[in-house]
């Protein structure tokens, strides 16, 4: 299985400060169609997972633009541009190339 | 636009058998697969199982291997996930997922294994 691998696990931010998380993959999750089927998800408090980001950089509908997400090979970056107090929660990258689907652990973000 | 609805869930006792099932729309099981995702109180996401979209090829977490069966209707467009010898450690929010590996799921069914 494609172990993803989150950092930092606990983010401590201020507000309107950027924010930054890295998710490394033990293997590509660049696909054959030439898609990389790496996304993120935003879990508030009391909430379920929401998909933000698919195929490493496309934003999902509201959501606002200070997310963005890039990354290639390996390696991603979730970044939030000002982080504002509704950003508070779990953020968890995926890659649903390989199966089984997998996550990584999550990190904690919180002001 | 595409949307997958999911239902079924419930508060069982341990040892018994529960069917969630995942209404879609806006694109077809004939040409997609599905997958199962959960994520326990408490826990990270998941994956559960899946399949493909000729059905050829399912494949299951070992947690639930034996246990879980994955299956669709392609002629109603609606998945299914067939839950036997429940677990305590079961418990959890089910998510469908289209096999487009973008992880666009529902909102998710409760299920709750408890005595």
């Amino acid at each position: 299985d494609v172990v993803m691998t989150q950092s930092p696990l606990s983010l401590p931010v201020t507000l309107g400060q950027p924010a930054s998380i890295s998710c490394r993959a033990s293997q590509s999750p660049l696909y054959s169609d030439g898609n990389t089927y790496l996304n993120w998800f935003q879990q508030r408090p009391g909430q379920s997972p929401r998909r933000l980001i698919y195929k490493v950089s496309n934003r999902d509908s509201g959501v606002p633009d200070r997310f963005s997400g890039s990354g290639s090979g390996t390696d991603f970056t979730l970044k939030i541009s000002r982080v504002e107090a509704e950003d508070v929660g779990i953020y968890y990258c995926m890659q649903g190339t390989h199966w089984p689907w997998t996550f990584g652990q999550g990190t904690k973000l919180e002001i | 636009q595409v949307q997958l609805v999911e239902s079924g869930g419930g508060v069982v006792q341990p040892g018994t058998s529960l069917r969630l099932s995942c209404a879609v729309t806006g694109f077809s099981f004939r040409v997609y697969g599905m997958h199962w995702v959960r994520q326990a109180p408490g826990k990270g996401p998941e994956w559960v199982a899946g399949v493909l979209f000729d059905g050829n090829i399912e494949q299951y977490a070992d947690s639930v291997k034996g246990r879980f069966i994955i299956a669709r209707d392609t002629s109603r467009n609606v998945g299914y996930l067939q839950m036997n010898s429940l677990r305590t450690d079961d418990t959890a929010v089910y998510f469908c997922a289209k096999d487009d590996g973008t992880g666009y799921w529902g909102q998710g069914t409760l299920v709750t294994v408890s005595s």
